[in-house]
């Protein structure tokens, strides 16, 4: 099946500053693609899809001036968490849509952890 | 908007026992149901998913679900499962509308011991 890959798999950062997680679809052009946020022992909640060329959608409650996503290409979109805190620390894990198809794919996730 | 709820956070088996996960959503109109699973480490996978048709779905892994629109459920089955089976799982839904978004329910953490 298509791969998605994330990287980094792991960062610690120091608070107030920015990190950037990315999400490539390897194998396959992705339109759009989804940014999901996990909590220990909860659910994924959806932070935003991302369409290539226009900016992302985010969902209620979630920062667009704090959580910038980039999806300048087919196959990569990009997260970046801005002056990062403690709070932020969380698994982000991303999902690209196969476009003739529909199918979601998911990356490895990334966990974030501020310190 | 929609919901989607999963009662059993974390369920313990032995191997061969038989499995059912259950899944309940709250939408009103058209959806497409997905069981997802996260083995330790890995990224998620998808197991099965239902767009129309025969409400009993196969999957990989001898896996099934079962579609019940009166019950707005989708639990998930295996027969007998194996140590391997050993994640968590997830059912996700979304809206047969286009947006394509998936919401997920909390997730069920399936211990297998052999």
């Amino acid at each position: 099946g298509a791969v998605v890959s994330q990287h980094p798999s792991r960062v610690i950062c120091k608070s107030g500053t920015s990190v950037k997680i990315e999400c490539r679809s390897l194998d396959f052009q992705a339109t759009t693609m989804f940014w999901y946020r996990q909590f220990p022992k909860q659910s994924l909640m959806l932070m935003a899809t991302s369409n290539e060329g226009s900016k992302a959608t985010y969902e209620q409650g979630v920062e667009k001036d704090k959580f910038l996503i980039n999806h300048a290409s087919l196959t990569l979109s990009t997260l970046t968490v801005t002056s990062a805190h403690p709070e932020d620390s969380s698994f982000y894990i991303c999902s690209a849509r196969l476009a003739n198809t529909g199918e979601l794919f998911f990356g490895e996730g990334s966990r974030l952890t501020v310190l | 908007a929609q919901s989607v709820s999963q009662h059993n956070h974390h369920v313990i088996l032995s191997e061969a026992a038989s499995l059912e996960l259950g899944c309940n959503y709250s939408y009103g109109g058209t959806v497409n149901l997905f069981w997802y699973v996260q083995y330790p480490g890995q990224h998620l996978q998808l197991l099965l998913k239902y767009f129309s048709g025969d409400p009993l779905v196969k999957g990989i892994k001898g896996f099934e679900a079962e579609f019940i629109k009166s019950k707005f459920s989708f639990n998930l089955r295996k027969p007998s499962v194996q140590w391997s089976d050993t994640a968590e799982y997830f059912c996700a839904v979304n809206e047969d509308t286009g947006r394509r978004a998936l919401t997920f329910g909390s997730g069920t953490r399936l211990q297998v011991q052999p």
